[in-house]
């Protein structure tokens, strides 16, 4: 079974700080994202990347920035963490593109900003 | 502009009944669509579809697709409140690794 392990499953951080989110995959896939979550709107794309050090924008980049020195670890790092940041944070892995494939997530962390 | 659209965004039932969740998608160059479960946790992975009219089925859960209209259905018969969760639809492209993600219909089954 593919696992995704993710760093907190809660997380509360002041407003300015900088935060780690770290995502573990254990099935050597290449592709691994992040998500947020918000009621009412849905998952949205953050970023993802492709292979190591490589990474792409999602739909909903800006405040954020992301690192995978290893094929099984991606993080997402908030510079400067806001208020409109809470949020529920997923990530996922795929193995890759070519064929119809199917992401496997992690358990979530509820991000809470103060 | 891509996207997803599921329906309704919310529903409730009781226990037994049969209840069908819509999924329909305007995208360019269409290769997939999935159906996750999502209770409190990560989305469990449900169906992958890519062909039309072939139904994927486990269980109680089926899911059929019409690349034609453009939209998937998933069915779930003799509901339980074990089926309570947020239904969740991802729609992929060729030539992109990523997914569109629906806003989800949640699903509420009353004993």
């Amino acid at each position: 079974d593919v696992k995704v392990t993710q760093s907190s499953r809660y997380l509360v951080k002041r407003t300015g700080e900088k935060v780690f989110l770290e995502c573990v995959q254990d099935m050597d896939h290449e592709n691994m994202f992040w998500y947020r979550q918000d009621p009412g709107l849905g998952l949205r794309l953050i970023y993802f990347s492709y292979d190591v050090k490589m990474k792409e924008k999602g739909d909903i980049p800006e405040g954020y920035s992301v690192s995978r020195e290893k094929k099984e670890r991606f993080s997402l790092i908030l510079e400067s963490a806001s208020t409109n940041q809470t949020s529920m944070y997923l990530c996922a892995s795929s193995s890759p593109v070519g064929a119809p494939y199917e992401q496997y997530f992690g358990p979530g962390t509820r991000l809470t900003v103060t | 502009e891509d996207k997803v659209v599921q329906s309704p965004l919310s529903l409730v039932v009781h226990e037994g009944d049969t209840v069908t969740l819509n999924c329909s998608y305007e995208v360019t160059n269409f290769r997939s669509l999935l159906w996750y479960k999502q209770e409190k946790k990560a989305p469990t992975f449900l169906f992958m579809l890519t062909s039309s009219g072939i139904e994927k089925k486990s269980g109680r859960l089926s899911s059929i697709l019409d690349k034609k209209e453009l939209f998937s259905i998933l069915n779930i018969t003799a509901t339980q409140t074990g089926d309570s969760a947020v239904y969740l639809c991802a729609v992929g492209t060729s030539g992109t690794y990523k997914y569109i993600f629906g806003t989800g219909t949640r699903l509420k089954v009353l004993a």
